[in-house]
């Protein structure tokens, strides 16, 4: 089934690590995002990449980095520099402008 | 039961009957708005879309409705069951290349049996 995964679901890491948050698709989409949700908020974007081997800083990068060596592939790491880093992260990808954008499940991070 | 987006983002009503959330957008630009649907510790599910060359689209149960004068966007539910019970995203798409889906603050339908 084409679609996009997140993982893991849970991920605990302790306070000064960084982590690696991992989102593949395989619907042979040009952009992918990624987004932040706190506790009864709405989404928002953390970095975004419109093709292979660029991406551009959203609303709230600091402390975040990505890199986007694969089509298929854009992995976020939350660094030790990001002050308040648990949250629930979301991946998404669209095919082109204009066009839906497919989320994964999510990974729920806690940093304790 | 109708919401008001921002100003009110919980709307609770009973099952059988319809559904209206609203919500305004921030930019004459965009050209592509979608409704997202989003379930306790799941991803958002795509709804439903409308291009700004319409007015007004239809979906099973769903309606949306989009009022360019204004830069509101109004999502209606009919026979509002159980099942609908999730918070619900508007997005909009800025035109002239941007990929960049924005998302609104969310507006949480509660469906009572």
């Amino acid at each position: 089934d084409g679609g996009i995964t997140q993982s893991p679901k849970y991920l605990f890491r302790k306070e000064g690590q960084n982590v690696t948050l991992s989102c593949e698709q395989n619907l042979n989409h040009d952009a992918m995002y990624w987004y932040r949700q706190d506790p009864g908020q709405g989404l928002r974007l953390i970095y975004y990449s419109q093709i292979v081997n660029d991406f551009q800083k959203g609303d709230i990068a600091e402390g975040y980095s990505v890199s986007r060596e694969k089509k298929e592939s854009f992995p976020l790491t939350v660094t030790s520099a990001q002050k308040n880093p648990t949250a629930f992260y979301l991946c998404a990808s669209s095919r082109t402008v204009n066009t839906e954008a497919f989320f994964g499940q999510g990974t729920r991070l806690t940093v304790v | 039961g109708e919401s008001v987006g921002l100003h009110l983002p919980t709307l609770s009503v009973q099952e059988g009957d319809n559904s209206i959330i609203n919500c305004a957008y921030s930019n004459s630009a965009s050209d592509y708005f979608i409704w997202y649907k989003q379930e306790s510790g799941k991803g958002p599910q795509f709804i439903i879309d409308i291009r700004s060359n319409m007015d007004k689209r239809q979906g099973q149960r769903v309606t949306v409705l989009l009022n360019k004068t204004v830069k509101h966007l109004s999502l209606q539910i009919a026979a509002t069951q159980p099942g609908d019970s999730a918070v619900y995203f508007c997005a909009e798409n800025i035109g002239g290349g941007s990929y960049i889906p924005t998302f609104g603050r969310g507006t949480s339908l509660i469906v009572h049996p």
